[in-house]
């Protein structure tokens, strides 16, 4: 049985451009978080999709936008990059009714 | 506001007893996670408390006073392979709302 996955693995942009992030959730995973984790932080809240609804957003700008597929599958856009938006992207599902996260092993983004 | 905080980095010796301690001051509390995170990796869960007290799960433990704000992991016979990063999370409403991690040094 698959993890969480992510693609891509790493990722180089520049300012300005926009990125799109994919998450595969574990199977009989229902709930999706997203998860902007820079250098020696620890991760900070982005969004969590239940029912390809956004179910509650951190403290992030428009610029960062979701979507949840039918299959529960998931995907991070961020607009206009910022050399601040260089972090590493977790990815973490949950299944019914459970409080557990598992992540992803994470897409390094770097802006230039 | 939501704050949580852990010291930065603690050194311990392989085979000793480390205790890593977590406050929180956060607008909901539905429950306290400790993860655990090597360098470049993702997080791996360690522990859940979401009542007052010890749970044990190995050479692992973590305690919760909700009263006091307060949490705390504790790692026994120490192995190498435990150098890594500990993340303190509370949940709150549906997020998680993380500490800095302190980083764990084990030394031989």
């Amino acid at each position: 049985d698959a993890g969480v996955t992510q693609s891509p693995t790493h990722l180089i942009k520049t300012r300005g451009q926009q990125v799109t992030l994919r998450c595969s959730p574990k199977s009989g995973h229902d709930t999706v978080s997203w998860y902007q984790q820079a250098l020696g932080q620890g991760p900070q809240f982005i969004f969590q999709y239940y029912e390809e609804e956004e179910r509650q957003r951190g403290n992030f700008p428009d610029r960062f936008s979701g979507h949840q597929f039918p299959n529960y599958s998931s995907e991070l856009n961020v607009n206009a990059l910022l050399l601040g938006d260089s972090a590493l992207y977790l990815c973490a599902s949950s299944p019914p009714g459970d409080n557990e996260q598992f992540f992803g092993p994470g897409t390094r983004l770097t802006v230039l | 506001g939501q704050n949580i905080d852990q010291p930065t980095e603690m050194t311990a010796t392989e085979g000793a007893i480390v205790q890593i301690n977590c406050t929180y001051q956060t607008s909901g509390f539905n429950g306290l996670f400790w993860y655990q995170q090597h360098a470049g990796e993702a997080p791996t869960f360690l522990s859940y408390n979401v009542l007052d007290g010890l749970e044990e799960k190995g050479r692992f433990s973590s305690f919760l006073s909700r009263s006091k704000g307060y949490s705390y992991l504790l790692l026994k016979e120490l192995q190498m392979k435990d150098s890594a990063s500990y993340l303190c999370a509370v949940k709150s409403n549906y997020q998680l709302i993380w500490g800095a991690g302190t980083k764990l040094i084990i030394k031989p």
